[in-house]
């Protein structure tokens, strides 16, 4: 029973590329969500997402980015013409559905660097 | 200020030390996580806790919810120990999203 898979595990972009950071949630979980790491920074969630639908964007930047969960297929976050300080750890967690009693699996995170 | 904070920022021990690292928080929570991050590495669910005490292995995290405050602590420290140790909060405004503390950052020597 694999956990979260995120891939790529390591990210290299130039100034002005896209990225597309995968995530396939745990096998029963429905539920994505999206956090940022940023250097010496601590986590900050990006995006809530389930099966096609977006349910909470509040920590996404308004701009070149974006993300999806379609019915077939991981979750893509998108982040056009990347610059500088989008380098950073893009971790997923999933979990079986929503509510305080269903914790959070974690995979090992996508590590960005802009160049 | 953060509505996390966590203490402290950076830990040394020895092995075999017993280790306390603590969290508090300003907002109404439904749930406390505690997650291990090792360096370069994944994001390592430890503990869920919404009220009480839980115990795993040598680990164990309390909670206050009075005081709004948590504990996580290591016995018998050992240096595979050595992770970052991140406090999180599930906030009661139903948004399911998780608030992060900045991490305690723990090296534990041979």
């Amino acid at each position: 029973n694999a956990g979260v898979m995120q891939n790529p595990r390591h990210l290299v972009r130039r100034r002005g590329q896209e990225a597309r950071l995968r995530c396939s949630p745990m096998k029963g979980h429905s539920h994505v969500y999206w956090y940022r790491q940023l250097p010496e920074e601590g986590l900050k969630f990006m995006v809530y997402l389930q099966k096609e639908n977006i349910i909470d964007e509040s920590g996404m930047p308004k701009e070149r980015f974006s993300a999806e969960f379609p019915k077939e297929g991981p979750s893509i976050l998108r982040i056009q013409q990347v610059v500088r300080g989008d380098s950073a750890a893009y971790f997923c967690a999933s979990s079986p559905a929503m509510g305080q009693s269903y914790g959070y699996t974690f995979g090992s995170g996508t590590r960005l660097t802009v160049v | 200020k953060n509505e996390v904070e966590q203490s402290p920022q950076n830990l040394t021990a020895q092995e075999g030390e017993f280790i306390t690292i603590n969290c508090s928080y300003s907002v109404g929570i439904s749930a406390l996580h505690w997650l291990q991050q090792h360096p370069g590495g994944g994001i390592v669910s430890l503990f869920m806790l919404s009220s009480g005490k839980k115990k795993h292995g040598r680990l164990i995290a309390t909670i206050n919810i009075q005081e709004k405050h948590s504990s996580l602590h290591i016995t018998a420290s050992h240096p595979r120990d050595s992770a970052v140790y991140i406090c999180a909060v599930r906030k009661v405004d139903n948004t399911d999203k998780l608030i992060f503390g900045t991490g305690t950052r723990l090296q534990v020597f041979p």
